[in-house]
């Protein structure tokens, strides 16, 4: 079955770089959209970024845009989030998810998430 | 970017109760809506999309429905499980966003 894991969480100081990677599982990586999606603590959930599988299509939220990167490495079934120029603000478990294969925009899947602190 | 309000923010219910969740667009989205439940210390699950359409395997006591700007999200008959927070999220467009989510607590 289809299983997300992320890692590289931490805790950063602000302004500083942070990459994120989510490894795949259980499905043929390539033929989906995959998605960023953080939620900072006690809040609601915030959609971040996705990517198609074929990397013609990147959108980005305009909270993140300019700052953080997404990418993914279809031969290594991962899917990445480089964070750069990191606030306070920014501080929030990020999700890794894939699309529903209804919509590249409908997330199915969901990974365990992982803490990032952003913090002096 | 199109905004999404959800009401209440928080809702207290008993089980048993038929309890319905508001979700409203700041534009149009045609049915282009998702939602998902979320408890704490987990990932949210997806549970409608295309506003009215029950992800597999969910069960039939969620129902979806809405079209434009305005959608509910209705659980036919609450059940322990079902304490949860419920957010909606539009995908009208390449820029998504989640409404603020309701909790429903138990009454």
């Amino acid at each position: 079955q289809v299983h997300l894991v992320e890692s590289g969480g931490t805790l950063v100081e602000p302004g500083g770089s942070l990459r994120l990677s989510c490894a795949a599982s259980g499905f043929t990586f390539s033929d989906f959209y995959m998605g960023w999606i953080r939620q900072a603590p006690g809040k609601g959930l915030e959609w971040i970024s996705y990517i198609s599988g074929s990397v013609t299509t990147i959108k980005y939220a305009e909270s993140v845009r300019g700052r953080f990167t997404i990418s993914r490495d279809n031969a290594k079934n991962s899917l990445y989030l480089q964070m750069d120029s990191l606030r306070v603000e920014d501080t929030a478990v990020y999700f890794c998810a894939r699309d529903s294969g209804y919509s590249g925009y409908v997330f199915g899947n969901w990974g365990q998430g992982t803490l990032v602190t952003v913090s002096s | 970017d199109i905004q999404m309000t959800q009401s209440p923010s928080t809702l207290s219910a008993s089980v048993g109760d038929r309890v319905t969740i508001t979700c409203r667009a700041s534009q149009s989205i045609s049915k282009w809506l998702a939602w998902y439940q979320q408890k704490p210390g987990k990932a949210p699950k997806l549970l409608i999309y295309e506003a009215s359409i029950v992800e597999s395997g969910v069960p039939s006591r969620f129902s979806g429905s809405g079209s434009g700007t305005e959608f509910t999200l209705t659980i036919g008959s609450l059940q322990p499980d079902d304490f949860a927070t419920y957010y909606c999220q539009h995908y009208y467009g390449y820029f998504l966003s989640f409404g603020g989510g309701t909790k429903v607590e138990i009454e």
